[in-house]
């Protein structure tokens, strides 16, 4: 049973413009969720979290936002630009447990 | 600074033979980490250790052993490898235990291929 999914293995988007990736999940006693980014050949680096307590957080180009309601976040990358071209996990944690559940990943392409 | 070490970067196993993956971090993290990445599976958790001397299973630990021989080494071994072992294996290291501002730095991967 998938707890945290994203449903959408790819996107493509126009340098400039901005990139929405999803994510859902079903437990609801996550309360913290991470986006990591990654390259090929490389493992996974961090990019940006949120504490269930926020319904956003935000660095730079990069905003994630959380709608508990609906166990959903998303990650806004605003302006896309062809670096941004990686496969992005979402991650999901529970208070005082050490394990974090990923999602499947969404392979993001940015066109020049 | 090295940050999450993984070795060896590549490995051809045959059906039934067995090894050990390596991982060491130099940043002083307590918590260390193993997952595998498989096409439209993500990354799934095998073993985790939350603190030195400790070690629990995660999502998928059949097939595998840990030991986290110090706070800078977590190995991960594989007894009799069969061809659903074939996978890229990651380690992870994380400052605390629990989670909050924290978060894991991953090492660059291990493919690993079962004949």
């Amino acid at each position: 049973d998938q707890q945290v999914k994203q449903n959408s293995p790819s996107l493509s988007v126009q340098e400039g413009r901005i990139s929405i990736l999803n994510c859902d999940y079903t437990n609801s006693m996550f309360d913290y969720f991470l986006w990591y980014k990654k390259y090929p050949a490389e493992g996974p680096t961090f990019l940006i979290s949120i504490s269930s307590i926020k319904d956003k957080n935000e660095d730079g180009r990069f905003t994630v936002f959380l709608n508990k309601s609906a166990k959903h976040l998303s990650l806004h990358i605003v302006p896309s630009q062809p670096g941004d071209s990686a496969v992005y996990f979402c991650a999901a944690s529970i208070s005082g447990t050490y394990k974090y559940i990923f999602g499947t990943g969404t392979r993001l392409k940015v066109l020049a | 600074n090295a940050g999450v070490t993984q070795t060896p970067k590549f490995q051809v196993l045959k059906t039934g033979q067995s090894m050990t993956l390596q991982c060491a971090q130099d940043m002083n993290h307590n918590s260390m980490y193993w997952y595998r990445q498989d096409p439209g599976m993500g990354l799934r958790l095998i073993y985790y250790s939350a603190s030195e001397g400790t070690t629990d299973k995660g999502e998928v630990p059949n097939g595998y052993n840990v030991s986290r021989l110090n706070k800078r080494e977590f190995s991960l071994r594989l007894e009799s490898a069969a061809p659903s072992q074939t996978s890229v294996y990651f380690c992870a290291s994380k400052t605390s235990g629990g989670h909050g501002a924290d978060t894991q730095y991953f090492g660059p991967g291990t493919r690993l291929t079962v004949l």
